[in-house]
């Protein structure tokens, strides 16, 4: 089977920096992504590590350690709009099965 | 056009009604998803389509029946639902089967009375 897990809320202030960790147990691991979702709007993709390492899109990053089933998001410069869930999603062999975490809610303060 | 355009938005139904939700990408994107997601939880997977072909269906109720006419549409035909099932039903496509991204519609609001 798989498993996910991520923190369920997180709190920072505008212009910090904040890290979501993702631990994940599958079989047939073949990529990582990472998903917002405001209130009452659909997911949208942010990010995907395929390999090990650090990927960066402006203000957010993800990265990627392969040996130990762990990922995370970071998020720089926070603004308020940035208060959302976040989810990490992990697909596995290639049935196309993208499997969700519980998500982690992000509640930036001014 | 990088949408997935879902209709209705909103629907409510009776447990007895027949309805079908509507979903289309013009992305040339080969996979489709259904995923249901209840409020402050995870999108959860109910079915995946590759090349029309249907590819993955995780054990869901038969009152759920999903239908891929062509590569840019995909219907989820509901009938006789109950009441747990009220959930925004969300459509998503991809290039392939095993992308690591997925594009979202805005989802449909399904009430079941």
């Amino acid at each position: 089977g798989q498993s996910l897990e991520q923190p369920s809320e997180v709190t920072a202030v505008e212009g910090a920096i904040v890290q979501i960790n993702c631990t994940y147990q599958t079989s047939g691991f073949y990529g990582l992504s990472w998903y917002q979702q405001h209130d009452g709007g659909a997911p949208t993709f942010l990010s995907y590590n395929a390999l090990d390492g650090l990927e960066e899109t402006g203000r957010f990053s993800s990265f990627l350690s392969r040996s130990d089933s762990y990922g995370y998001l970071l998020l720089q410069e926070l603004q308020m709009k940035d208060s959302a869930s976040y989810f990490c999603a992990v697909g596995s062999g290639n049935t196309g099965k993208l499997i969700f975490g519980q998500g982690t809610t992000l509640q930036v303060k001014p | 056009d990088t949408e997935v355009t879902q209709t209705p938005k909103h629907l409510v139904m009776g447990m007895t009604n027949k309805k079908s939700l509507k979903c289309e990408q013009h992305m040339g994107h080969r996979a489709m998803y259904w995923y249901k997601q209840k409020a402050k939880k995870p999108p959860e997977l109910m079915f995946v389509y590759s090349y029309e072909k249907l590819s993955i269906n995780e054990s869901v109720p038969s009152r759920f029946s999903p239908e891929c006419p062509n590569s840019s549409l995909l219907n989820l035909h509901l009938h006789a639902l109950q009441p747990e099932d009220s959930a925004l039903y969300l459509c998503a496509s991809s290039p392939r089967l095993g992308a690591g991204e997925l594009f979202f519609g805005e989802g449909s609001r399904l009430t079941v009375l």
